[in-house]
């Protein structure tokens, strides 16, 4: 299996413009998670989804975030206007169930809004 | 609510063991480990279900008491590729969060 992939690996961009982070979940996995990661806030949980349906959005910063799951194997994080304040690591995760399996994380999209 | 890991950072030298822990204020159905080394992502290690249960990965156990809503990571004889930043994940009601995360450093 490849794991979960996400692309593109690095974002640089300026502020105002549009982002969209994408991430193919493992085959098979019924739960995918969007996990951003900076220095000062950690591992924040935005959204996540079980069958390809939102289960909990309480963690996305605010409307400029949007996130869908149009199928099994594609979800999409979108910024719009993204702000320099949103420069972090941005992971998708997938998982078996998702409290009696753990989480394969892809490599996360690094980024930058200048 | 976020977990609470301690301690923030431990430097060892190979051969040495080292104990990571996590706490929660709320009840706990699940908790889970991971390592991530610097640039990287990541990587699930071990989950430990209700009901106590240790779990081993290599040199890496790790206990999970949920009457206490707490669980121990324990890295025996420790090489120099268990440095990273080790994070445990709290599961409930189908969505994990994550402590701040421990700092391991192993020096030859």
């Amino acid at each position: 299996d490849a794991g979960v992939i996400q692309s593109p690996r690095h974002e640089v961009t300026e502020m105002g413009q549009e982002v969209t982070l994408r991430c193919k979940p493992i085959s098979g996995h019924d739960y995918l998670f969007w996990y951003r990661q900076t220095m000062m806030r950690g591992l924040e949980l935005l959204i996540y989804f079980n069958n390809n349906v939102p289960i909990d959005d309480s963690g996305m910063p605010e409307d400029r975030f949007s996130a869908k799951m149009p199928n099994a194997s594609f979800s999409t994080l979108k910024i719009q206007p993204s702000e320099p304040r949103d420069s972090a690591v941005y992971f998708c995760a997938s998982s078996l169930g998702a409290q009696s399996y753990g989480y394969t994380f892809g490599s996360g999209t690094r980024l930058t809004v200048v | 609510q976020q977990p609470v890991q301690s301690p923030q950072a431990v430097i060892l030298r190979e051969g040495e063991d080292a104990v990571i822990n996590c706490s929660s204020s709320k009840a706990l159905y699940s908790v889970h480990w991971y390592r991530q080394k610097h640039g990287e992502a990541p990587v699930f290690l071990m989950i430990l279900l209700k009901g106590g249960e240790q779990k081993g990965h290599e040199k890496i156990s790790a206990s999970f008491n949920e009457k206490k809503q707490q669980s121990s990571l324990y890295l025996t004889a420790s090489q120099l590729s268990y440095s990273g930043t080790y994070f445990c994940g709290t599961g409930n009601a189908g969505k994990s969060t994550f402590g701040d995360g421990t700092t391991l450093t192993v020096k030859p």
